[in-house]
């Protein structure tokens, strides 16, 4: 099963300042099928970004994905103090889903 | 609009069994593929089960297999999770959400609803 892994697990970063974060998985998956979500306290969490790059309705252009293969990014340009949250990338294959561990986006 | 709701979390005993359920409204529940999700307490994002538009397919995470069943009634709008063996790692808030077609993705989830396993 592919494994993918979130780094860094905390980032700690000021409001206006970019994000960057990093999503890796143990074999090469279809592109199609990367996602990223944001979860805030008590909430559920929202789809960001699905394909890798598309944006999910309503979201933001300061959200962006990009990647391919292994090696997927979400691009936060300008931090708002809404964005302060968890982001989770997600991959499907094989009938299966897959979660990273998460990073933390907090505020420095 | 668009919404997912579930109810039927609870306190249970190890061993025991529970059955969650998920009301959809907003959209046509037929037409699309449900998943449940869970997440422990402090962790992260748990897949544990989806079901076809048709309930005719259905997969598990390996963590509920054999012990967990999901069914739907589409003419209720309705996805549920029975849930039987249950132990302390089942401990969670569990989401329903809606899977997109061709990007594999959840873009409805519903509040989630705790499930507490202790005796």
């Amino acid at each position: 099963d592919i494994v993918l892994t979130q780094s860094p697990g905390t980032l700690s970063l000021s409001p206006g300042e970019r994000a960057t974060l990093s999503c890796r998985a143990s074999q090469s998956v279809t592109n199609s099928y990367l996602a990223w979500y944001q979860q805030k306290p008590g909430q559920a969490p929202r789809l960001l970004i699905y394909g890798a790059s598309s944006r999910a309705t309503g979201i933001p252009d300061r959200f962006s994905g990009s990647g391919s293969g292994t090696d997927f990014t979400l691009i936060i340009s300008r931090l708002e103090p809404e964005d302060f949250a968890v982001y989770y990338c997600q991959h499907y294959g094989s009938t299966i889903f897959t979660f990273g561990p998460g990073t933390k986006v907090d505020i420095k | 609009q668009v919404q997912l709701v579930e109810s039927g979390g609870d306190l249970v005993k190890p061993g025991g069994s529970m059955r969650l359920s998920c009301e959809a409204s907003g959209f046509t529940f037929s037409d699309y593929y449900m998943s449940w999700i869970r997440q422990a307490p402090g962790k992260g994002l748990e897949w544990v089960s989806y079901i076809s538009n048709s309930g005719s397919s259905m997969y598990y995470a390996d963590s509920v297999k054999n012990r967990f069943t999901i069914s739907r009634d589409n003419a209720k709008n309705s996805l549920y999770l029975q849930m039987n063996s249950l132990s302390a790692e089942d401990t969670a808030v569990y989401y329903c959400a809606r899977r997109t077609g061709s990007s594999r993705a959840f873009d409805i989830w519903g509040q989630g609803t705790m499930v507490t396993v202790s005796s």
